[in-house]
């Protein structure tokens, strides 16, 4: 079965540069969720998108924006990167509204980035 | 949000089973409780989740406590791959899911 895609698997940049991350959901999943899991710690929420639109947000810097495209793959863009900002970054989907209280969330493999 | 409670850490032998256990003696009439799991180098895996009832599916069982202030996975024969963080969350209709420091649970061959 069709599982959560994430690109780049792996990612190296410098200080001060910028980042764009990608994710594919499930085909039919209309909810995408953002996850960042810093080394040893756990994931953290960062931000969610139903329907192309912002649903939720969580301690998101405000260096960083998302959006979720027509074909409902979201992008995670991240400005003056700091060395704080490494960690795994994962993208998760689902099928449900608003009111997806027991909805399963799948996630990907993750995107590892490195700032230098 | 609902906090939970989790032991750190919780060690078994393969093909026997195992009990986690979650305090969540906080929770709300409409929080639903999940499991995730993560394995090493892996995203999170839903596990199972429940409201009130005893759940049973093909990974795992749920036991909740009747006052809903307590709950148990249970993993009836664990096996080497089951050797993963398990994170029991209070789900109250937002979609977000709130991680919190989970249970490492080792499986000794």
């Amino acid at each position: 079965a069709a599982g959560v895609i994430q690109s780049p698997r792996h990612l190296i940049k410098e200080k001060r540069e910028t980042a764009t991350l990608k994710c594919y959901p499930i085909p039919r999943h209309d909810t995408v969720y953002w996850y960042q899991q810093g080394p040893g710690q756990d994931p953290q929420f960062l931000i969610s998108f139903y329907e192309k639109m912002q649903s939720d947000k969580g301690s998101i810097p405000d260096r960083f924006s998302a959006q979720q495209f027509s074909d409902y793959h979201s992008e995670l863009n991240m400005s003056s990167l700091e060395l704080g900002d490494s960690a795994l970054y994962f993208c998760a989907s689902s099928l449900g509204g608003l009111a997806g209280g027991h909805n399963e969330q799948f996630f990907g493999p993750g995107t590892r980035l490195t700032v230098l | 949000d609902a906090k939970t409670t989790q032991p750190n850490s919780m060690e078994s032998n393969e093909e026997e089973p195992v009990h986690l256990p979650c305090n969540h003696s906080t929770i709300s009439g409409t929080d639903y409780i999940h499991w995730y799991r993560q394995l090493p180098s892996q995203g999170p895996e839903y596990v199972i989740h429940g409201l009130t009832s005893n759940v049973n599916n093909r990974m795992a069982s749920l036991a909740i406590a009747e006052d809903r202030k307590s709950s148990t996975l249970i993993l009836h024969r664990a096996t080497l791959r089951d050797a993963a963080v398990y994170y029991c969350i209070l789900w109250r209709g937002a979609q977000k899911l709130v991680f919190g420091q989970g249970t490492r649970l080792t499986i000794n061959p």
